[in-house]
């Protein structure tokens, strides 16, 4: 059965940073390409970023390039999304989404999804 | 930007047939998915590429996609059906992912 966890979600403060993880079983995890999906409160679902097999390719919405910095460990079946400089309206839900593509180019679309991860930026 | 445009919600009668519409320029030339969230949990794929059936989902879901339309078809509405349901594409000519701002269905 595929699983993805995500953890690392909290209260932060404006220009803070936070680590969100997502531990993936399952599937074998370096087969896929791996994204990050956010949802806002009671709104809709935005793309944040993806990552190649190896890591060797990632890609990231306008508002949170420079900012935000996704990796993955392959050994540990772990996607990870390093969140610095950190918004107010980066607080959302925060899911790790699987990629159906196997492929060298993503597919683009999510055939599973982790349970979520609270962000909450606050002073 | 590429935008897509869903209603905010749709009704339907037990047992009825609902069609939930992602709208967008030429979207019959993109590759369209749908998903299902129910409150308080994750979104679960229920179509993708227009028209295609993850495995478990039940044949009562469909999809289409045409011209300036996407159309997600629910027959035979059930109670449990009730959920938000987005649309989703990738547009190359932006090389973004776009998601709907999603239907809510209330089954009445």
């Amino acid at each position: 059965e595929v699983q993805l966890v995500e953890s690392g979600g909290g209260l932060v403060q404006p220009g803070g940073s936070l680590r969100l993880s997502c531990a993936a079983s399952g599937f074998t995890f370096s087969d896929y390409w791996m994204t990050w999906v956010r949802q806002t409160p009671g709104k809709g679902l935005e793309w944040v970023a993806n990552i190649r097999q190896d890591g060797s390719q990632k890609k990231y919405v306008d508002s949170v390039k420079g900012r935000f910095t996704i990796s993955r460990d392959n050994t540990k079946s772990s996607l990870s999304l390093q969140m610095n400089s950190l918004r107010a309206e980066d607080t959302a839900v925060y899911y790790c989404a699987r990629d159906s593509g196997r492929d060298v180019a993503p597919r683009y679309y999510f055939d599973y999804w982790g349970q979520g991860s609270l962000v909450t930026v606050s002073s | 930007s590429y935008v897509v445009t869903q209603p905010p919600s749709v009704s339907v009668a037990p047992g009825k047939t609902a069609r939930i519409t992602c709208g967008g320029n030429r979207i019959g030339s993109k590759n369209v998915h749908w998903y299902q969230q129910k409150p308080g949990q994750a979104p679960i794929l229920v179509i993708y590429y227009d028209k295609d059936r993850p495995s478990g989902i039940p044949e009562r879901f469909s999809g289409s996609n045409s011209g300036n339309t996407a159309t997600l078809t629910i027959s035979r509405v059930e109670a449990g059906d009730e959920a938000d349901y987005y649309c989703q594409l990738y547009d190359s000519s932006t090389d973004g992912v776009i998601f709907g701002g999603g239907t809510e269905l209330t089954v009445l």
